[in-house]
């Protein structure tokens, strides 16, 4: 079974769309993550839920959406699409009071 | 702020020679630092964690090292192997000594092993 899963594993789409990414997770986790991976491979926290609730932004654009329906889902919507948000989008978990955080196999956005 | 440094981009070595990847912080000392592996394609995958108050940690032909005087950690692999080519990323919590689980990563160190 896989620990961390994301759908899509790749998304292709237009400028100014709206479009979702899924993750879900079944190692009984409470905090999950969502990190942007650009071109130059930095990778950089964006959001962080704990049991449903959001405890991180770090300044990303109203754009980007998250969203918690319960503990094992985290999902990221985005509105109006720029071609600035291509990039590798990674869910992460880790339970919390833990340290190590584990990653999801990501999906590749392309934004035309 | 807080800024990490992966003095390599990419490390080129031989099979079975060691390989050492530096990962500087310029701020303060954080409770504890990661490294994590990176396949193409790939999420990051868990290797090792070292706390402040630990000089050196080993997990198989694993070691990372941990000086909080010099803001560095280097990580060895012994006896590499072309199996061990991947991206190596060290990361920190944002926040130092507390736990907030908001990591910072270096940009990552591509290792590549010839037979």
């Amino acid at each position: 079974d896989t620990a961390v899963s994301q759908t899509p594993k790749y998304l292709v789409t237009q400028m100014g769309n709206d479009k979702s990414i899924k993750c879900e997770q079944n190692l009984g986790h409470d905090t999950m993550y969502w990190y942007k991976q650009d071109s130059k491979k930095f990778l950089k926290i964006m959001f962080s839920y704990n049991n449903k609730e959001l405890i991180i932004n770090e300044t990303v654009p109203n754009r980007f959406s998250p969203k918690s329906p319960d503990k094992a889902h985290l999902n990221l919507h985005i509105n109006s699409l720029e071609l600035g948000d291509s990039a590798v989008y990674f869910c992460a978990t880790t339970r919390q009071g833990t340290d190590t955080q584990y990653f999801g196999p990501g999906t590749r956005l392309t934004v035309l | 702020s807080q800024k990490i440094e992966q003095n390599s981009e990419a490390l080129n070595i031989q099979e079975g020679k060691t390989a050492t990847l530096t990962c500087n912080y310029t701020n303060y000392s954080p409770a504890y630092l990661q490294w994590y592996r990176q396949d193409p394609g790939r999420g990051p995958v868990f290797l090792l964690l070292i706390r402040e108050n630990e000089k050196e940690k080993r997990k198989e032909r694993l070691k990372v090292t941990f000086d909080t005087t010099l803001k560095q950690s280097l990580f060895h692999i012994t006896a590499s192997q072309p199996a061990d080519s991947a991206t190596y990323l060290c990361a920190l919590d944002m926040n130092g000594s507390s736990n907030t689980g908001k990591l910072i990563f270096g940009q990552g160190t591509t290792l590549q092993v010839k037979p």
